[in-house]
């Protein structure tokens, strides 16, 4: 299996701008995660879903941020209009509703 | 609400040995993850406890004390590609395979 596969790997925008950033799971796993991590706040989870339904998104900043998973193997999290503090490298993960999340290699968002 | 404290950062030498701590707040509890990432990389899974005890593999060893709230992370003979942070996290009974996870804990090798 090629694990999670994220795109793009890096994006560079100016603030104002729609960026949307995909995730393909791996095949069989029914939780996805969307996690943010920065400097100071860490690996934050901002949204995760189960059998393609959100299920808690009160990670998620603000209402300029929104996720879909439309079917089992493909998710967006989307930011809109961006700003330049959500600049920061986002993870999407997935598992089998156990113990062990398998992350994506990440998407280095820079928004100027 | 759930908590999750480790030490921020923890430098050794190669060869030596040395044991990350966390300590945990949550309701329903139901087990403790460490995960390591290296700079520029993705967190990726060492291991897991849901029992009290200690869990090997390899050179990493897991602990946890359900009673205490509290696990730690042991590595043995250590090298200078173990440099990178660890995080533990903690999963919930009840929440699909949701973790917490704490702030991490910076690990410098040194020759």
């Amino acid at each position: 299996d090629a694990g999670v596969i994220q795109s793009p790997r890096h994006e560079v925008t100016e603030m104002g701008q729609e960026v949307t950033l995909r995730c393909k799971p791996i095949s069989g796993h029914n939780s996805l995660f969307w996690y943010r991590q920065t400097m100071m706040r860490g690996l934050e989870l901002l949204i995760y879903f189960n059998n393609n339904v959100p299920i808690d998104d009160s990670g998620m900043p603000e209402d300029r941020f929104s996720a879909k998973m439309p079917n089992a193997s493909f998710s967006t999290l989307k930011i809109q209009p961006s700003e330049p503090r959500d600049s920061a490298v986002y993870f999407c993960a997935s598992s089998l509703e156990g113990y062990e999340q398998y992350f994506g290699p990440g998407t280095r968002l820079t928004v100027t | 609400g759930q908590s999750l404290e480790q030490p921020s950062e923890v430098t050794a030498v190669e060869g030596a040995i040395v044991q990350i701590n966390c300590t945990y707040q949550t309701s329903g509890f139901y087990g403790l993850s460490w995960y390591q990432q290296h700079d520029g990389g993705a967190p990726t899974f060492l291991s897991y406890n849901a029992l009290d005890g200690l869990e090997e593999t390899g050179r990493f060893s897991s602990f946890l004390s359900r009673s205490d709230s509290y696990g730690y992370l042991l590595l043995q003979e250590l090298q200078m590609k173990d440099s990178a942070s660890y995080f533990c996290a903690v999963k919930r009974g009840s929440t699909l395979g949701r973790l917490y996870f704490g702030r991490g804990t910076q690990l410098t090798v040194w020759p």
